[in-house]
């Protein structure tokens, strides 16, 4: 079956360190990639997309991805990490014509 | 990016009441409209897809007679929450596409709480 996996559940950071997530994926064919980011009370933002092109995506708020291709790897990273990005991440896949899946989702907390 | 809004934000109601979500695309036409429902601490699990006029196509193990879903024009599509039980209390949350896109645009979510 198609699935989306996060391997962390939960990360623990101090501030300043550099951040990981990794997700895999298991589809095959063409896919979109996506990073979701949830505050705590708040509902979804994008953090950043990849369709086609660079696989090094620069997303809002100074992340960034790395689509590669023959690992099925979409992991998201961050050079510093603040206190402010203590929050749920998700990673997600679309095929075309074909609804979002999320991944199990990580909880990043930073402490200052 | 395109805008998806949710109404209500919040709801709480009386077990075996029903309870109708909306979800409107402000500014683009939603060929394609998706529910997903988020479970405290959890990820979003995919309910249904719906297509502007079509009878919506629900995910394995989520009763279509329980989750009520009508997308009958190309800004709304609701969702209804059928003799509603606490354990149907969660985060509900559409998402919305249209032709001209290529990625899914969000809605607040929605808070039903089933007393």
């Amino acid at each position: 079956a198609q699935s989306v996996s996060q391997h962390n559940h939960h990360v623990i950071l101090s501030e300043a360190a550099s951040l990981e997530l990794g997700c895999n994926y298991s589809y095959g064919g063409t896919v979109n990639l996506f990073w979701y980011v949830q505050y705590p009370g708040q509902h979804l933002q994008l953090l950043l997309k990849y369709f086609s092109g660079d696989p090094l995506v620069k997303g809002i708020k100074g992340f960034e991805a790395e689509f590669i291709k023959s690992k099925f790897s979409f992991n998201l990273r961050k050079p510093s990490v603040q206190w402010s990005d203590t929050a749920e991440y998700f990673c997600a896949v679309r095929q075309a014509g074909t609804a979002l899946i999320f991944g199990k989702g990580t909880t990043l907390s930073v402490s200052s | 990016g395109a805008v998806v809004s949710q109404h209500p934000s919040r709801v709480i109601c009386k077990s075996g009441t029903s309870v109708k979500i909306e979800c409107r695309s402000l500014d683009f036409q939603a060929t394609t409209m998706f529910w997903y429902r988020q479970f405290p601490k959890k990820s979003l699990m995919l309910m249904a897809t719906s297509n502007e006029g079509s009878k919506a196509t629900y995910e394995q193990g989520v009763e279509k007679d329980k989750f009520l879903i009508n997308h009958a024009s190309l800004t709304l599509s609701t969702l209804t929450v059928t003799s509603a039980h606490p354990e149907d209390s969660s985060f509900y949350i559409c998402s919305a596409t249209g032709t001209i896109y290529n990625e899914q645009f969000f809605g607040p979510g929605t808070r039903l709480t089933v007393l």
